[in-house]
C-alpha cells in the first residue's frame, strides 16, 4: 500500500523569504503522480502543483516549484517570495497513474507566514 | 464554470442518528469521490462513484453509503453515527474514472460534529 509522510507538522517563514516543505512516499509502482494541495481556512483543497513520475524535469508554477527525487522517493515543495496569502495547510498526495486509483494524502504541514 | 458545492456546511448530530451530505459536481465532471478529514489529519478516501455506480471504496464500514444521480451530483449517507465520525467531509469531482492525471476539484466540505 502507498504511504505519504510529511514530517514537518508546522513551518514558519517571513514574507518575501523562501521555504521548503518536505514529503516522502512509499510505493512499488513505477508510474504515478504526486501533488501538493493547499487548504486555507476556507477548507477548500486547492491544487498547487503536480508532478508525473516519468518526467525528470521538476514542475514549476510561478512561485511554486518541486524537487522530485524518484530514487529517494522524495517530493519537496519550494515556495519563493512567500506571501501572507500562502499561509495554509499543505498536503502532499500520491496517485497511481493508471487503473483504479485514489489520492493518498500525508498528514499535512501548517505554513505560517509573518510580515 | 461552476465548481464543486457541498451542503450543509456545518451540522451537529447525536450518536446513533443518521446524516446525509450532498455534493454538486463541477460542470462536465462525471466522477465523484468522498473523503473524510479528521481534525489534524489528511483526507482519507471513503468511496468513488462513476456514472452512478460505486467503483472503489476505502476502509470504511457499510454504514457509510452513497449515491450518484444522473446529473452526477452525489450524496454521502452515514448511519448509526459514532463520536469518531466527527470530521470534515470533502467531496471531489473529476472527469473520467481511471487516470492518475485527472485533476480532482474539491468542495469546501461539510463539517460534521457528533455529540
Amino acid at each position: 500500500a502507498q504511504t505519504v509522510t510529511q514530517s514537518q507538522p508546522e513551518m514558519s517563514v517571513q514574507e518575501a523569504e523562501t521555504v521548503t516543505l518536505s514529503c516522502t512516499y512509499d510505493t512499488s509502482e513505477s508510474d504515478y503522480y504526486l501533488f501538493w494541495y493547499k487548504q486555507p481556512p476556507s477548507r477548500q483543497m486547492i491544487l498547487v502543483i503536480r508532478q508525473e513520475a516519468y518526467k525528470q524535469q521538476n514542475a514549476t508554477e510561478n512561485r511554486f516549484s518541486v524537487n522530485f527525487q524518484k530514487a529517494a522517493k522524495s517530493f519537496s515543495l519550494k515556495i519563493s517570495d512567500s506571501q501572507l496569502g500562502d499561509a495554509a495547510m499543505y498536503f502532499c498526495a500520491y496517485r497511481k497513474a493508471s487503473g483504479y486509483s485514489t489520492l493518498t494524502f500525508g498528514k499535512g504541514t501548517m505554513l505560517l507566514v509573518s510580515p | 464554470e461552476t465548481g464543486v458545492t457541498q451542503s450543509p456546511t456545518h451540522l451537529i448530530k447525536t450518536r446513533g442518528q443518521q446524516v446525509t451530505l450532498r455534493c454538486s459536481s463541477q460542470s462536465g465532471h462525471n466522477t465523484v469521490s468522498w473523503y473524510q478529514q479528521a481534525l489534524g489529519q489528511g483526507p482519507q478516501f471513503i468511496f468513488q462513484y462513476y456514472r452512478e455506480e460505486e467503483n472503489g471504496r476505502g476502509n470504511f464500514p457499510p454504514r457509510f453509503s452513497g449515491l450518484q444521480f444522473p446529473n452526477y451530483s452525489s450524496e454521502l449517507n452515514v448511519n448509526a453515527l459514532e463520536l469518531d465520525d466527527s470530521a470534515l467531509y470533502l467531496c471531489a469531482s473529476s472527469q473520467g474514472r481511471f487516470s492518475g492525471a485527472n485533476v480532482l476539484t474539491f468542495g469546501a466540505g461539510s463539517r460534521l460534529t457528533v455529540l
